[in-house]
């Protein structure tokens, strides 16, 4: 099984809302990756977590709150948002590192569509 | 510093004709390579990878792609193309930590 599970599939929420995002694979993959893309652009990482544990944080702002419950599981926790923040939130996993040290080949999820109004 | 180019941020081909999307990289060693294709409002599905052994790279749905290190190249191609193909096109390369990502070329396959 290589499939990554992300609910909701769409997501509208107010400035003033809280509200979550989830993540789920069964790969036994030990590194999961949060992601943000905005119309006609690659992906830009947000987050990394490595055996459980945040690794990186790419200076994302206070208002994402990312979260790993246990291996298979990441959530992204969503407060206070800005319109600016509307986008397609892509959750991958890899094997922890390549044979190159580098991250291991990552599969996405098919993302949450993300509107803040 | 590592980087990615996708050479062509738009390319068009009709139905059954060859596709090529070009992809150079810099780096300071061998990365490990790959293409991810991404449909729309869909998450990214990886196609193919390079790790450093054959540099003839065969993925799915036809595609293939060849590593050549004096080009520092790593170009996609299709024999032929169908309609199914339209889609944006990623090359990534695998840096210190995290993906490097090119900028994506957008595919069109014309009846």
């Amino acid at each position: 099984d290589t499939e990554v599970t992300q609910t909701p599939k769409h997501l509208v929420m107010g400035m003033t809302n809280k509200k979550s995002l989830k993540c789920e694979q069964h790969m036994g993959h030990r590194a999961m990756y949060w992601y943000k893309q905005k119309a006609k652009k690659p992906p830009e990482l947000m987050f990394v977590y490595s055996y459980e544990k945040l690794s990186i944080n790419e200076s994302v702002p206070s208002r994402f709150s990312p979260e790993c419950p246990n291996s298979s599981l990441l959530n992204l926790h969503l407060h206070a948002l800005q319109p600016e923040d509307s986008a397609l939130y892509l959750c991958a996993s890899s094997q922890d590192r390549s044979s190159t040290g580098g991250p291991g080949e990552q599969y996405f999820g098919p993302g949450t569509r993300l509107t803040v109004t | 510093a590592q980087s990615v180019t996708q050479l062509d941020s738009h390319v068009s081909v009709s139905e059954g004709t060859p596709v090529l999307l070009r992809c150079n990289y810099s780096s300071s060693y061998s990365p490990s390579l790959f293409w991810y294709v991404q449909h729309p409002n869909k998450g990214l599905q990886l196609l193919l990878k390079y790790t450093s052994a054959a540099t003839l790279v065969k993925g799915i749905n036809g595609f293939e792609a060849e590593f050549k290190k004096s080009e520092t190249s790593f170009h996609l191609t299709k024999p032929s193309a169908h309609m199914s193909d339209a889609a944006e096109y990623f090359c990534v390369a695998s840096g210190t930590y995290k993906y490097i990502f090119g900028t994506g070329t957008r595919l069109k396959v014309l009846a």
